[in-house]
């Protein structure tokens, strides 16, 4: 079974960078073809895809926010770190991670409110 | 890349159908055959309930089904229940391991 689990703050200051781990299980990511996605959605509005890392360290950004994003991962952890820099009120969102196969993802973790206010 | 393009809301009756388009491009929807849909309940993560355009994972009510012609998807539920009613989002693989969602879509059972 593959389960799945956001950590981090959950308020965090304008300007601060904001650092959130996804701890899984049930799956490597060192298998071709599998990887770890984050996805974001604001109170109320529609999902965002933001940042997915594969088995063999390739990684990918949303182009709108790629300057502003990192995605890294400790395999010896299970882990998957999501850094955004720069973060505005506008950020404020629930912070999903994701396994992802067959280019889908599937399943998700339950999500960490993150709310950027000063 | 945009976000795909979901009606805000749609309705019906319990045992009725309803039918949610999403509409992308030639390099999102229409150039891959990786549109995925999510059912969302309020307060809850994601659900897939389709994947590949068209299949459908293990536990998931044969009434869900999918489709795609040319840069709109589609999500079809059939004999609608109660439990149904919930925000649906699609999604798209958009080359170069890039993704796209949708605005998502409001269903109501009435």
């Amino acid at each position: 079974q593959i389960t799945l689990k956001e950590s981090g703050p959950t308020l965090v200051k304008p300007t601060q960078t904001l650092t959130l781990t996804c701890t899984f299980s049930g799956f490597s990511l060192i298998t071709g073809g599998v990887a770890v996605g984050w996805i974001r959605q604001p109170p109320g509005k529609a999902l965002e895809w933001l940042a997915v890392i594969y088995g063999d360290d390739d990684k990918r950004y949303s182009p709108s926010l790629k300057s502003r994003l990192t995605i890294t991962k400790d395999t010896s952890k299970n882990q998957v770190v999501l850094t955004m820099t720069n973060m505005d009120p506008v950020d404020t969102a629930t912070y999903y991670c994701t396994h992802r196969l067959r280019r889908t993802f599937d399943p998700w973790g339950q999500g960490t409110l993150v709310t950027v206010s000063s | 890349q945009s976000a795909l393009t979901q009606p805000p809301s749609a309705s019906g009756s319990p045992g009725q159908s309803v039918t949610i388009s999403c509409t992308g491009t030639s390099s999102d929807v229409g150039g891959y055959n990786y549109v995925s849909w999510y059912q969302q309940h309020p307060g809850k993560a994601p659900k897939l309930m389709i994947y590949e355009v068209s299949k459908r994972p293990s536990g998931v009510p044969d009434r869900f089904s999918g489709s795609k012609s040319g840069n709109t998807a589609s999500l079809t539920v059939s004999g609608l229940q109660g439990e149904d009613e919930a925000d649906y989002y699609c999604s798209s693989y958009a080359g170069t391991n890039n993704y796209v969602f949708g605005t998502g879509t409001k269903v109501t059972v009435l």
